[in-house]
């Protein structure tokens, strides 16, 4: 099994460019997530999905993008990227449950530059 | 909002010493997870407490979930070095629905 798989692993980006970061599982889980992971911040919640056509927004938002057209597919997308998006982005997915989600599985992360 | 809040922020051992994180929260905490990142790679699941005041053993690592779910602490006894990384909790609230992880606390292991 493939699990999460992300993609890119490394981008260095221009002031002002856009991208989509791609994140990808094969475990049908209901629950998708995109984290940002700076330094002494921990973890940060960007957007997450319960299901196909359903997002919402986390921690920190702005600047960011999502879509769910599909069970396995959940794209972030930087519309206009900024020095301050400079980052290691986490894409994780889980099952959800009536007592909430069971263990979260990542991906190999993206190492997004923007200079 | 969700704040889940870990101390330390880092700590370093040397190799044989015990090790304990401390994960506290604003809110009650619906369900507890705890992951390890390696440095370099990316949150790998521990375990999940479920139960106020429960208690889990794996090997050298024991977990605890508080009476009043506020908080939760992950012990580590007699470090090795392979115990290096940043250890994690998150809540998984079910009212919400969102994965919130806590601030992370590193573990310097010195052999």
């Amino acid at each position: 099994n493939a699990g999460v798989t992300q993609t890119p692993k490394f981008q260095v980006l221009k002031t002002g460019q856009s991208m989509t970061l791609q994140c990808a599982q094969d475990m049908n889980h209901e629950y998708m997530s995109w984290y940002r992971q700076d330094p002494g911040m921990g973890l940060r919640l960007i957007h997450y999905s319960v299901g196909a056509g359903i997002t919402d927004q986390g921690e920190v938002p702005n600047g960011y993008n999502v879509s769910r057209s599909t069970t396995e597919d959940f794209p972030l997308r930087l519309l206009s990227a900024a020095p301050s998006q400079t980052s290691v982005y986490f894409c994780a997915s889980s099952y959800r449950r009536a007592t909430g989600n069971t263990e979260a599985f990542f991906g190999q992360g993206t190492r997004l530059t923007v200079v | 909002g969700q704040q889940v809040m870990q101390i330390p922020q880092y700590q370093h051992v040397q190799e044989g010493e015990d090790f304990t994180t401390y994960c506290n929260s604003s809110t009650t905490l619906s369900n507890i997870q705890w992951y390890k990142q390696r440095p370099g790679g990316h949150p790998v699941f521990l375990i999940q407490l479920v139960k106020s005041g429960e208690v889990k053993k794996q090997k050298r690592l024991t977990f605890q979930f508080g009476e009043a779910k506020k908080n939760s602490s992950l012990h580590i006894t007699a470090t090795q070095t392979t115990d290096v990384g940043t250890y994690f909790c998150a809540d998984t609230s079910y009212n919400t629905d969102k994965l919130i992880f806590g601030t992370g606390t590193r573990l310097q292991v010195f052999p």
